[in-house]
């Protein structure tokens, strides 16, 4: 079956360093997102890989290792703002978004 | 107005009510979705339109009941609905559909509670 599987909560401290992992099960891999859902609003794009490697942009950084079925989101310099849910989301061999459960970053001041 | 719109924003009805869910999408894009998200699951997929022909339907119980009358405006008819209906209902719309790199844009969602 196709699986997501990520973290359900994480806390950290604001101006730390904190990494979100996510590891993946998919019939076909097309790439990986990372989107962003504060409490009450729309999820938002964060990020996309579908190559092997690390692709930073600003603060946020997301890594993608396809052998291994795993990526993470390396969040730098936490905000309050960072509070927020994370989602992970692989795409399968029909480009069908298979969506995990989502992981609660708490920042903590 | 620009982005993903969807109304209303929250929907209280009854188990015999009939109700629709509203979306717009001002971008132009091809592709359009309706997501089901229940606290701490993953978002499910329920209808997937490309250029206003349905492509998916993930086994969604018929009393959930989408339309597409033009690329940029999706609906979700209600009827007799369950208690565990009760969820965030989100829309989304994609450049295309069959490329793995366009992002999709999400609406606010539309919180509903079936009483």
């Amino acid at each position: 079956g196709q699986n997501i599987d990520q973290p359900t909560e994480m806390t950290a401290t604001e101006g730390a360093i904190v990494q979100i992992n996510c590891t993946y099960q998919t019939s076909g891999f097309n790439g990986l997102f990372w989107y962003q859902q504060h409490a009450g609003e729309a999820p938002t794009f964060l990020s996309y890989n579908v190559l092997d490697g690390l692709e930073e942009k600003g603060r946020f950084s997301s890594f993608l290792s396809r052998s291994k079925g795993y990526s993470y989101l390396l969040l730098k310099e936490l905000q309050m703002k960072d509070s927020a849910s994370y989602l992970c989301a692989a795409t399968d061999s029909n480009y069908q978004l298979i969506w995990g459960a989502g992981t609660k970053l708490i920042i903590k001041p | 107005e620009t982005g993903v719109t969807q109304t209303p924003r929250h929907l209280v009805m009854g188990m015999t009510n009939k109700k629709s869910l509203k979306c717009e999408q001002h971008l132009g894009h091809n592709a359009m979705y309706w997501y089901k998200q229940s606290a701490k699951k993953p978002l499910e997929l329920m209808f997937v339109y490309s250029l206003e022909e349905r492509v998916e339907n993930n086994s969604v119980p018929s009393r959930f009941s989408p339309e597409c009358p033009n690329s940029s405006h999706l609906f979700l008819h209600l009827h007799t609905l369950q208690p565990e209906d009760s969820a965030l209902y989100l829309c989304a719309s994609s450049q295309d559909r069959g490329s793995a790199s366009y992002e999709q844009y999400f609406g606010p969602g539309t919180r509903l509670t079936v009483t």
